[in-house]
């Protein structure tokens, strides 16, 4: 099956500032990647997702890359605020596994007023 | 509009009990996903339905098992509890099962065996 990767899995930054969170798969066929952010307590949202086909996503302050051939996605987030402090994780889905998600191991943002 | 929702949020079982978690998607979305989620880990795929069929299961033993009703809604079945079983059980719903759909996530029932 698919194997994701995140990295790092703690990361703290001054408010601001930029926060870069970086995942891998190993599965050719992954086609769908989401983002999710999760507060303490609660589910995780949806935050921001790519499909294949697209290389770039923007939405306000948090952007997604996609690089197929290295097999990577990144997930950005410009100017953080004291909210944006949450666990982050990564997923790749991928039509062999129907709408199965394959989650990274998540990391944990801190950003310091 | 409401959300996923989960019920019960919280439960405490002894080991070798039984344990029944229900979701209600979001209205109009067909599929319901269930996954485990371990303290400090990511969350665990375990099965998903759609029209009532289970589309897929993951790695997960015979103890588990689920079902999903006319009005999309699901229950997921722990039988003989064991001290791992110990985590956030999550549902989440999509329009339908295809990979490319986006899932959205309840906030999960936290499950303590003692």
């Amino acid at each position: 099956g698919e194997n994701v990767e995140q990295h790092p899995s703690t990361l703290s930054v001054q408010e601001g500032d930029s926060a870069v969170i970086k995942c891998t798969y190993s599965d050719s066929a992954s086609n769908y990647f989401p983002w999710y952010k999760q507060e303490l307590g609660k589910g995780p949202q949806l935050i921001i997702d790519i499909r294949s086909n697209v290389g770039e996503k923007k939405d306000q302050r948090i952007a997604v890359t996609l690089n197929k051939t290295a097999k990577h996605f990144s997930l950005h987030i410009t100017e953080t605020q004291p909210e944006d402090s949450a666990v982050y994780f990564c997923a790749a889905s991928h039509s062999n596994t129907g709408n199965q998600f394959y989650f990274g191991t998540g990391t944990s943002l801190t950003v310091i007023p | 509009d409401a959300g996923v929702t989960q019920s019960p949020t919280h439960l405490i079982k002894t080991r070798g009990q039984h344990v029944t978690l229900r979701c209600s998607p979001i209205s109009g979305h067909k599929s319901v996903s269930w996954y485990q989620q371990v303290l400090g880990q990511g969350p665990q795929f375990i099965f998903q339905y759609y029209e009532k069929e289970e589309r897929g299961r993951g790695n997960f033993p015979d103890r588990f098992s689920a079902r999903q009703f006319p009005n999309y809604s699901s229950e997921l079945n722990v039988n003989a509890l064991l001290l791992g079983d110990s985590a956030l059980y999550l549902c989440a719903s999509s329009l339908d099962p295809w990979p490319d759909q986006p899932q959205h996530f309840g906030d999960g029932t936290r499950l303590s065996i003692l």
